[in-house]
């Protein structure tokens, strides 16, 4: 069964890098034909697309973070990573890694989610 | 970017009732259509893709139809474990995108 795990720092300071990593497991990243992306949530808000990658590192992303997101992708470990720079308290979210299809790009699994507090 | 919209965001609703979500589409997406249930600190699950087709495991009594501009979600014979927030995701195209979802409360 395919599980995805997010991790990283629950507290970045404003204008610092947010830096989260998400390490599947249960199936392989190589090779597949699926990609491999980022979701966010503001507490009590909606959610948001940040980016994709897939296993050849061609990524994707959304052109309101596009300026700041950086989204890459470690076959030998199984992980993908997401950096966010120049962050604000805006930037406040639960962050969920989630996979969708290269064609059919629904998310179809999700990690559990980890809430990235920015504050000093 | 195509955004979506979800009507109404919030909804009361009684055990054993039936309820129907609206989503619409700024532009046509054909039937790249999902829907999304979520509940309170927990990650959202896949119910429908497809705009009709249901993910392995989800109970029939949800339901999906539309394509072009207007969807609809609908929840037959509500159990207390149904109300969730609901929300749909186009994916016709980059970027990704989701309604603003909808809050199924118990009346």
């Amino acid at each position: 069964q395919l599980q995805l795990q997010e991790s990283g720092p629950g507290l970045v300071k404003p204008s610092e890098t947010l830096s989260l990593t998400c390490t599947v497991s249960g199936g392989s990243i190589s090779g597949s034909s699926y990609f491999w992306g980022w979701v966010r949530q503001p507490p009590g808000k909606g959610l948001e697309w940040i980016g994709s990658v897939y296993y050849s590192g061609s990524t994707y992303y959304n052109p309101s973070l596009k300026s700041r997101v950086s989204i890459s992708v470690d076959t030998s470990k199984n992980q993908f990573s997401l950096k966010l720079s120049s962050v604000t308290a805006a930037d406040t979210a639960v962050y969920y890694c989630a996979r969708h299809g290269g064609t059919s790009r629904y998310f179809d699994s999700w990690g559990q989610g980890t809430l990235v507090t920015v504050s000093s | 970017d195509i955004q979506m919209t979800q009507s109404p965001s919030s909804l009361s609703a009684s055990v054993g009732d039936r309820v129907t979500i609206t989503c619409r589409a700024s532009q046509g997406i054909g039937n790249f259509l999902a829907w999304f249930q979520q509940k309170p600190g927990k990650a959202p699950k896949s119910l429908i893709f497809a705009a009709s087709t249901l993910q392995s495991g989800v109970p029939s009594k949800f339901s999906g139809s539309g394509s072009g501009t207007d969807f609809t979600l609908t929840i037959s014979g509500l159990q207390p474990e149904d109300f969730a927030t609901y929300y749909c995701q186009q994916y016709n195209t980059y970027p990704l995108t989701f309604g603003q979802g909808t809050r199924l409360e118990i009346k």
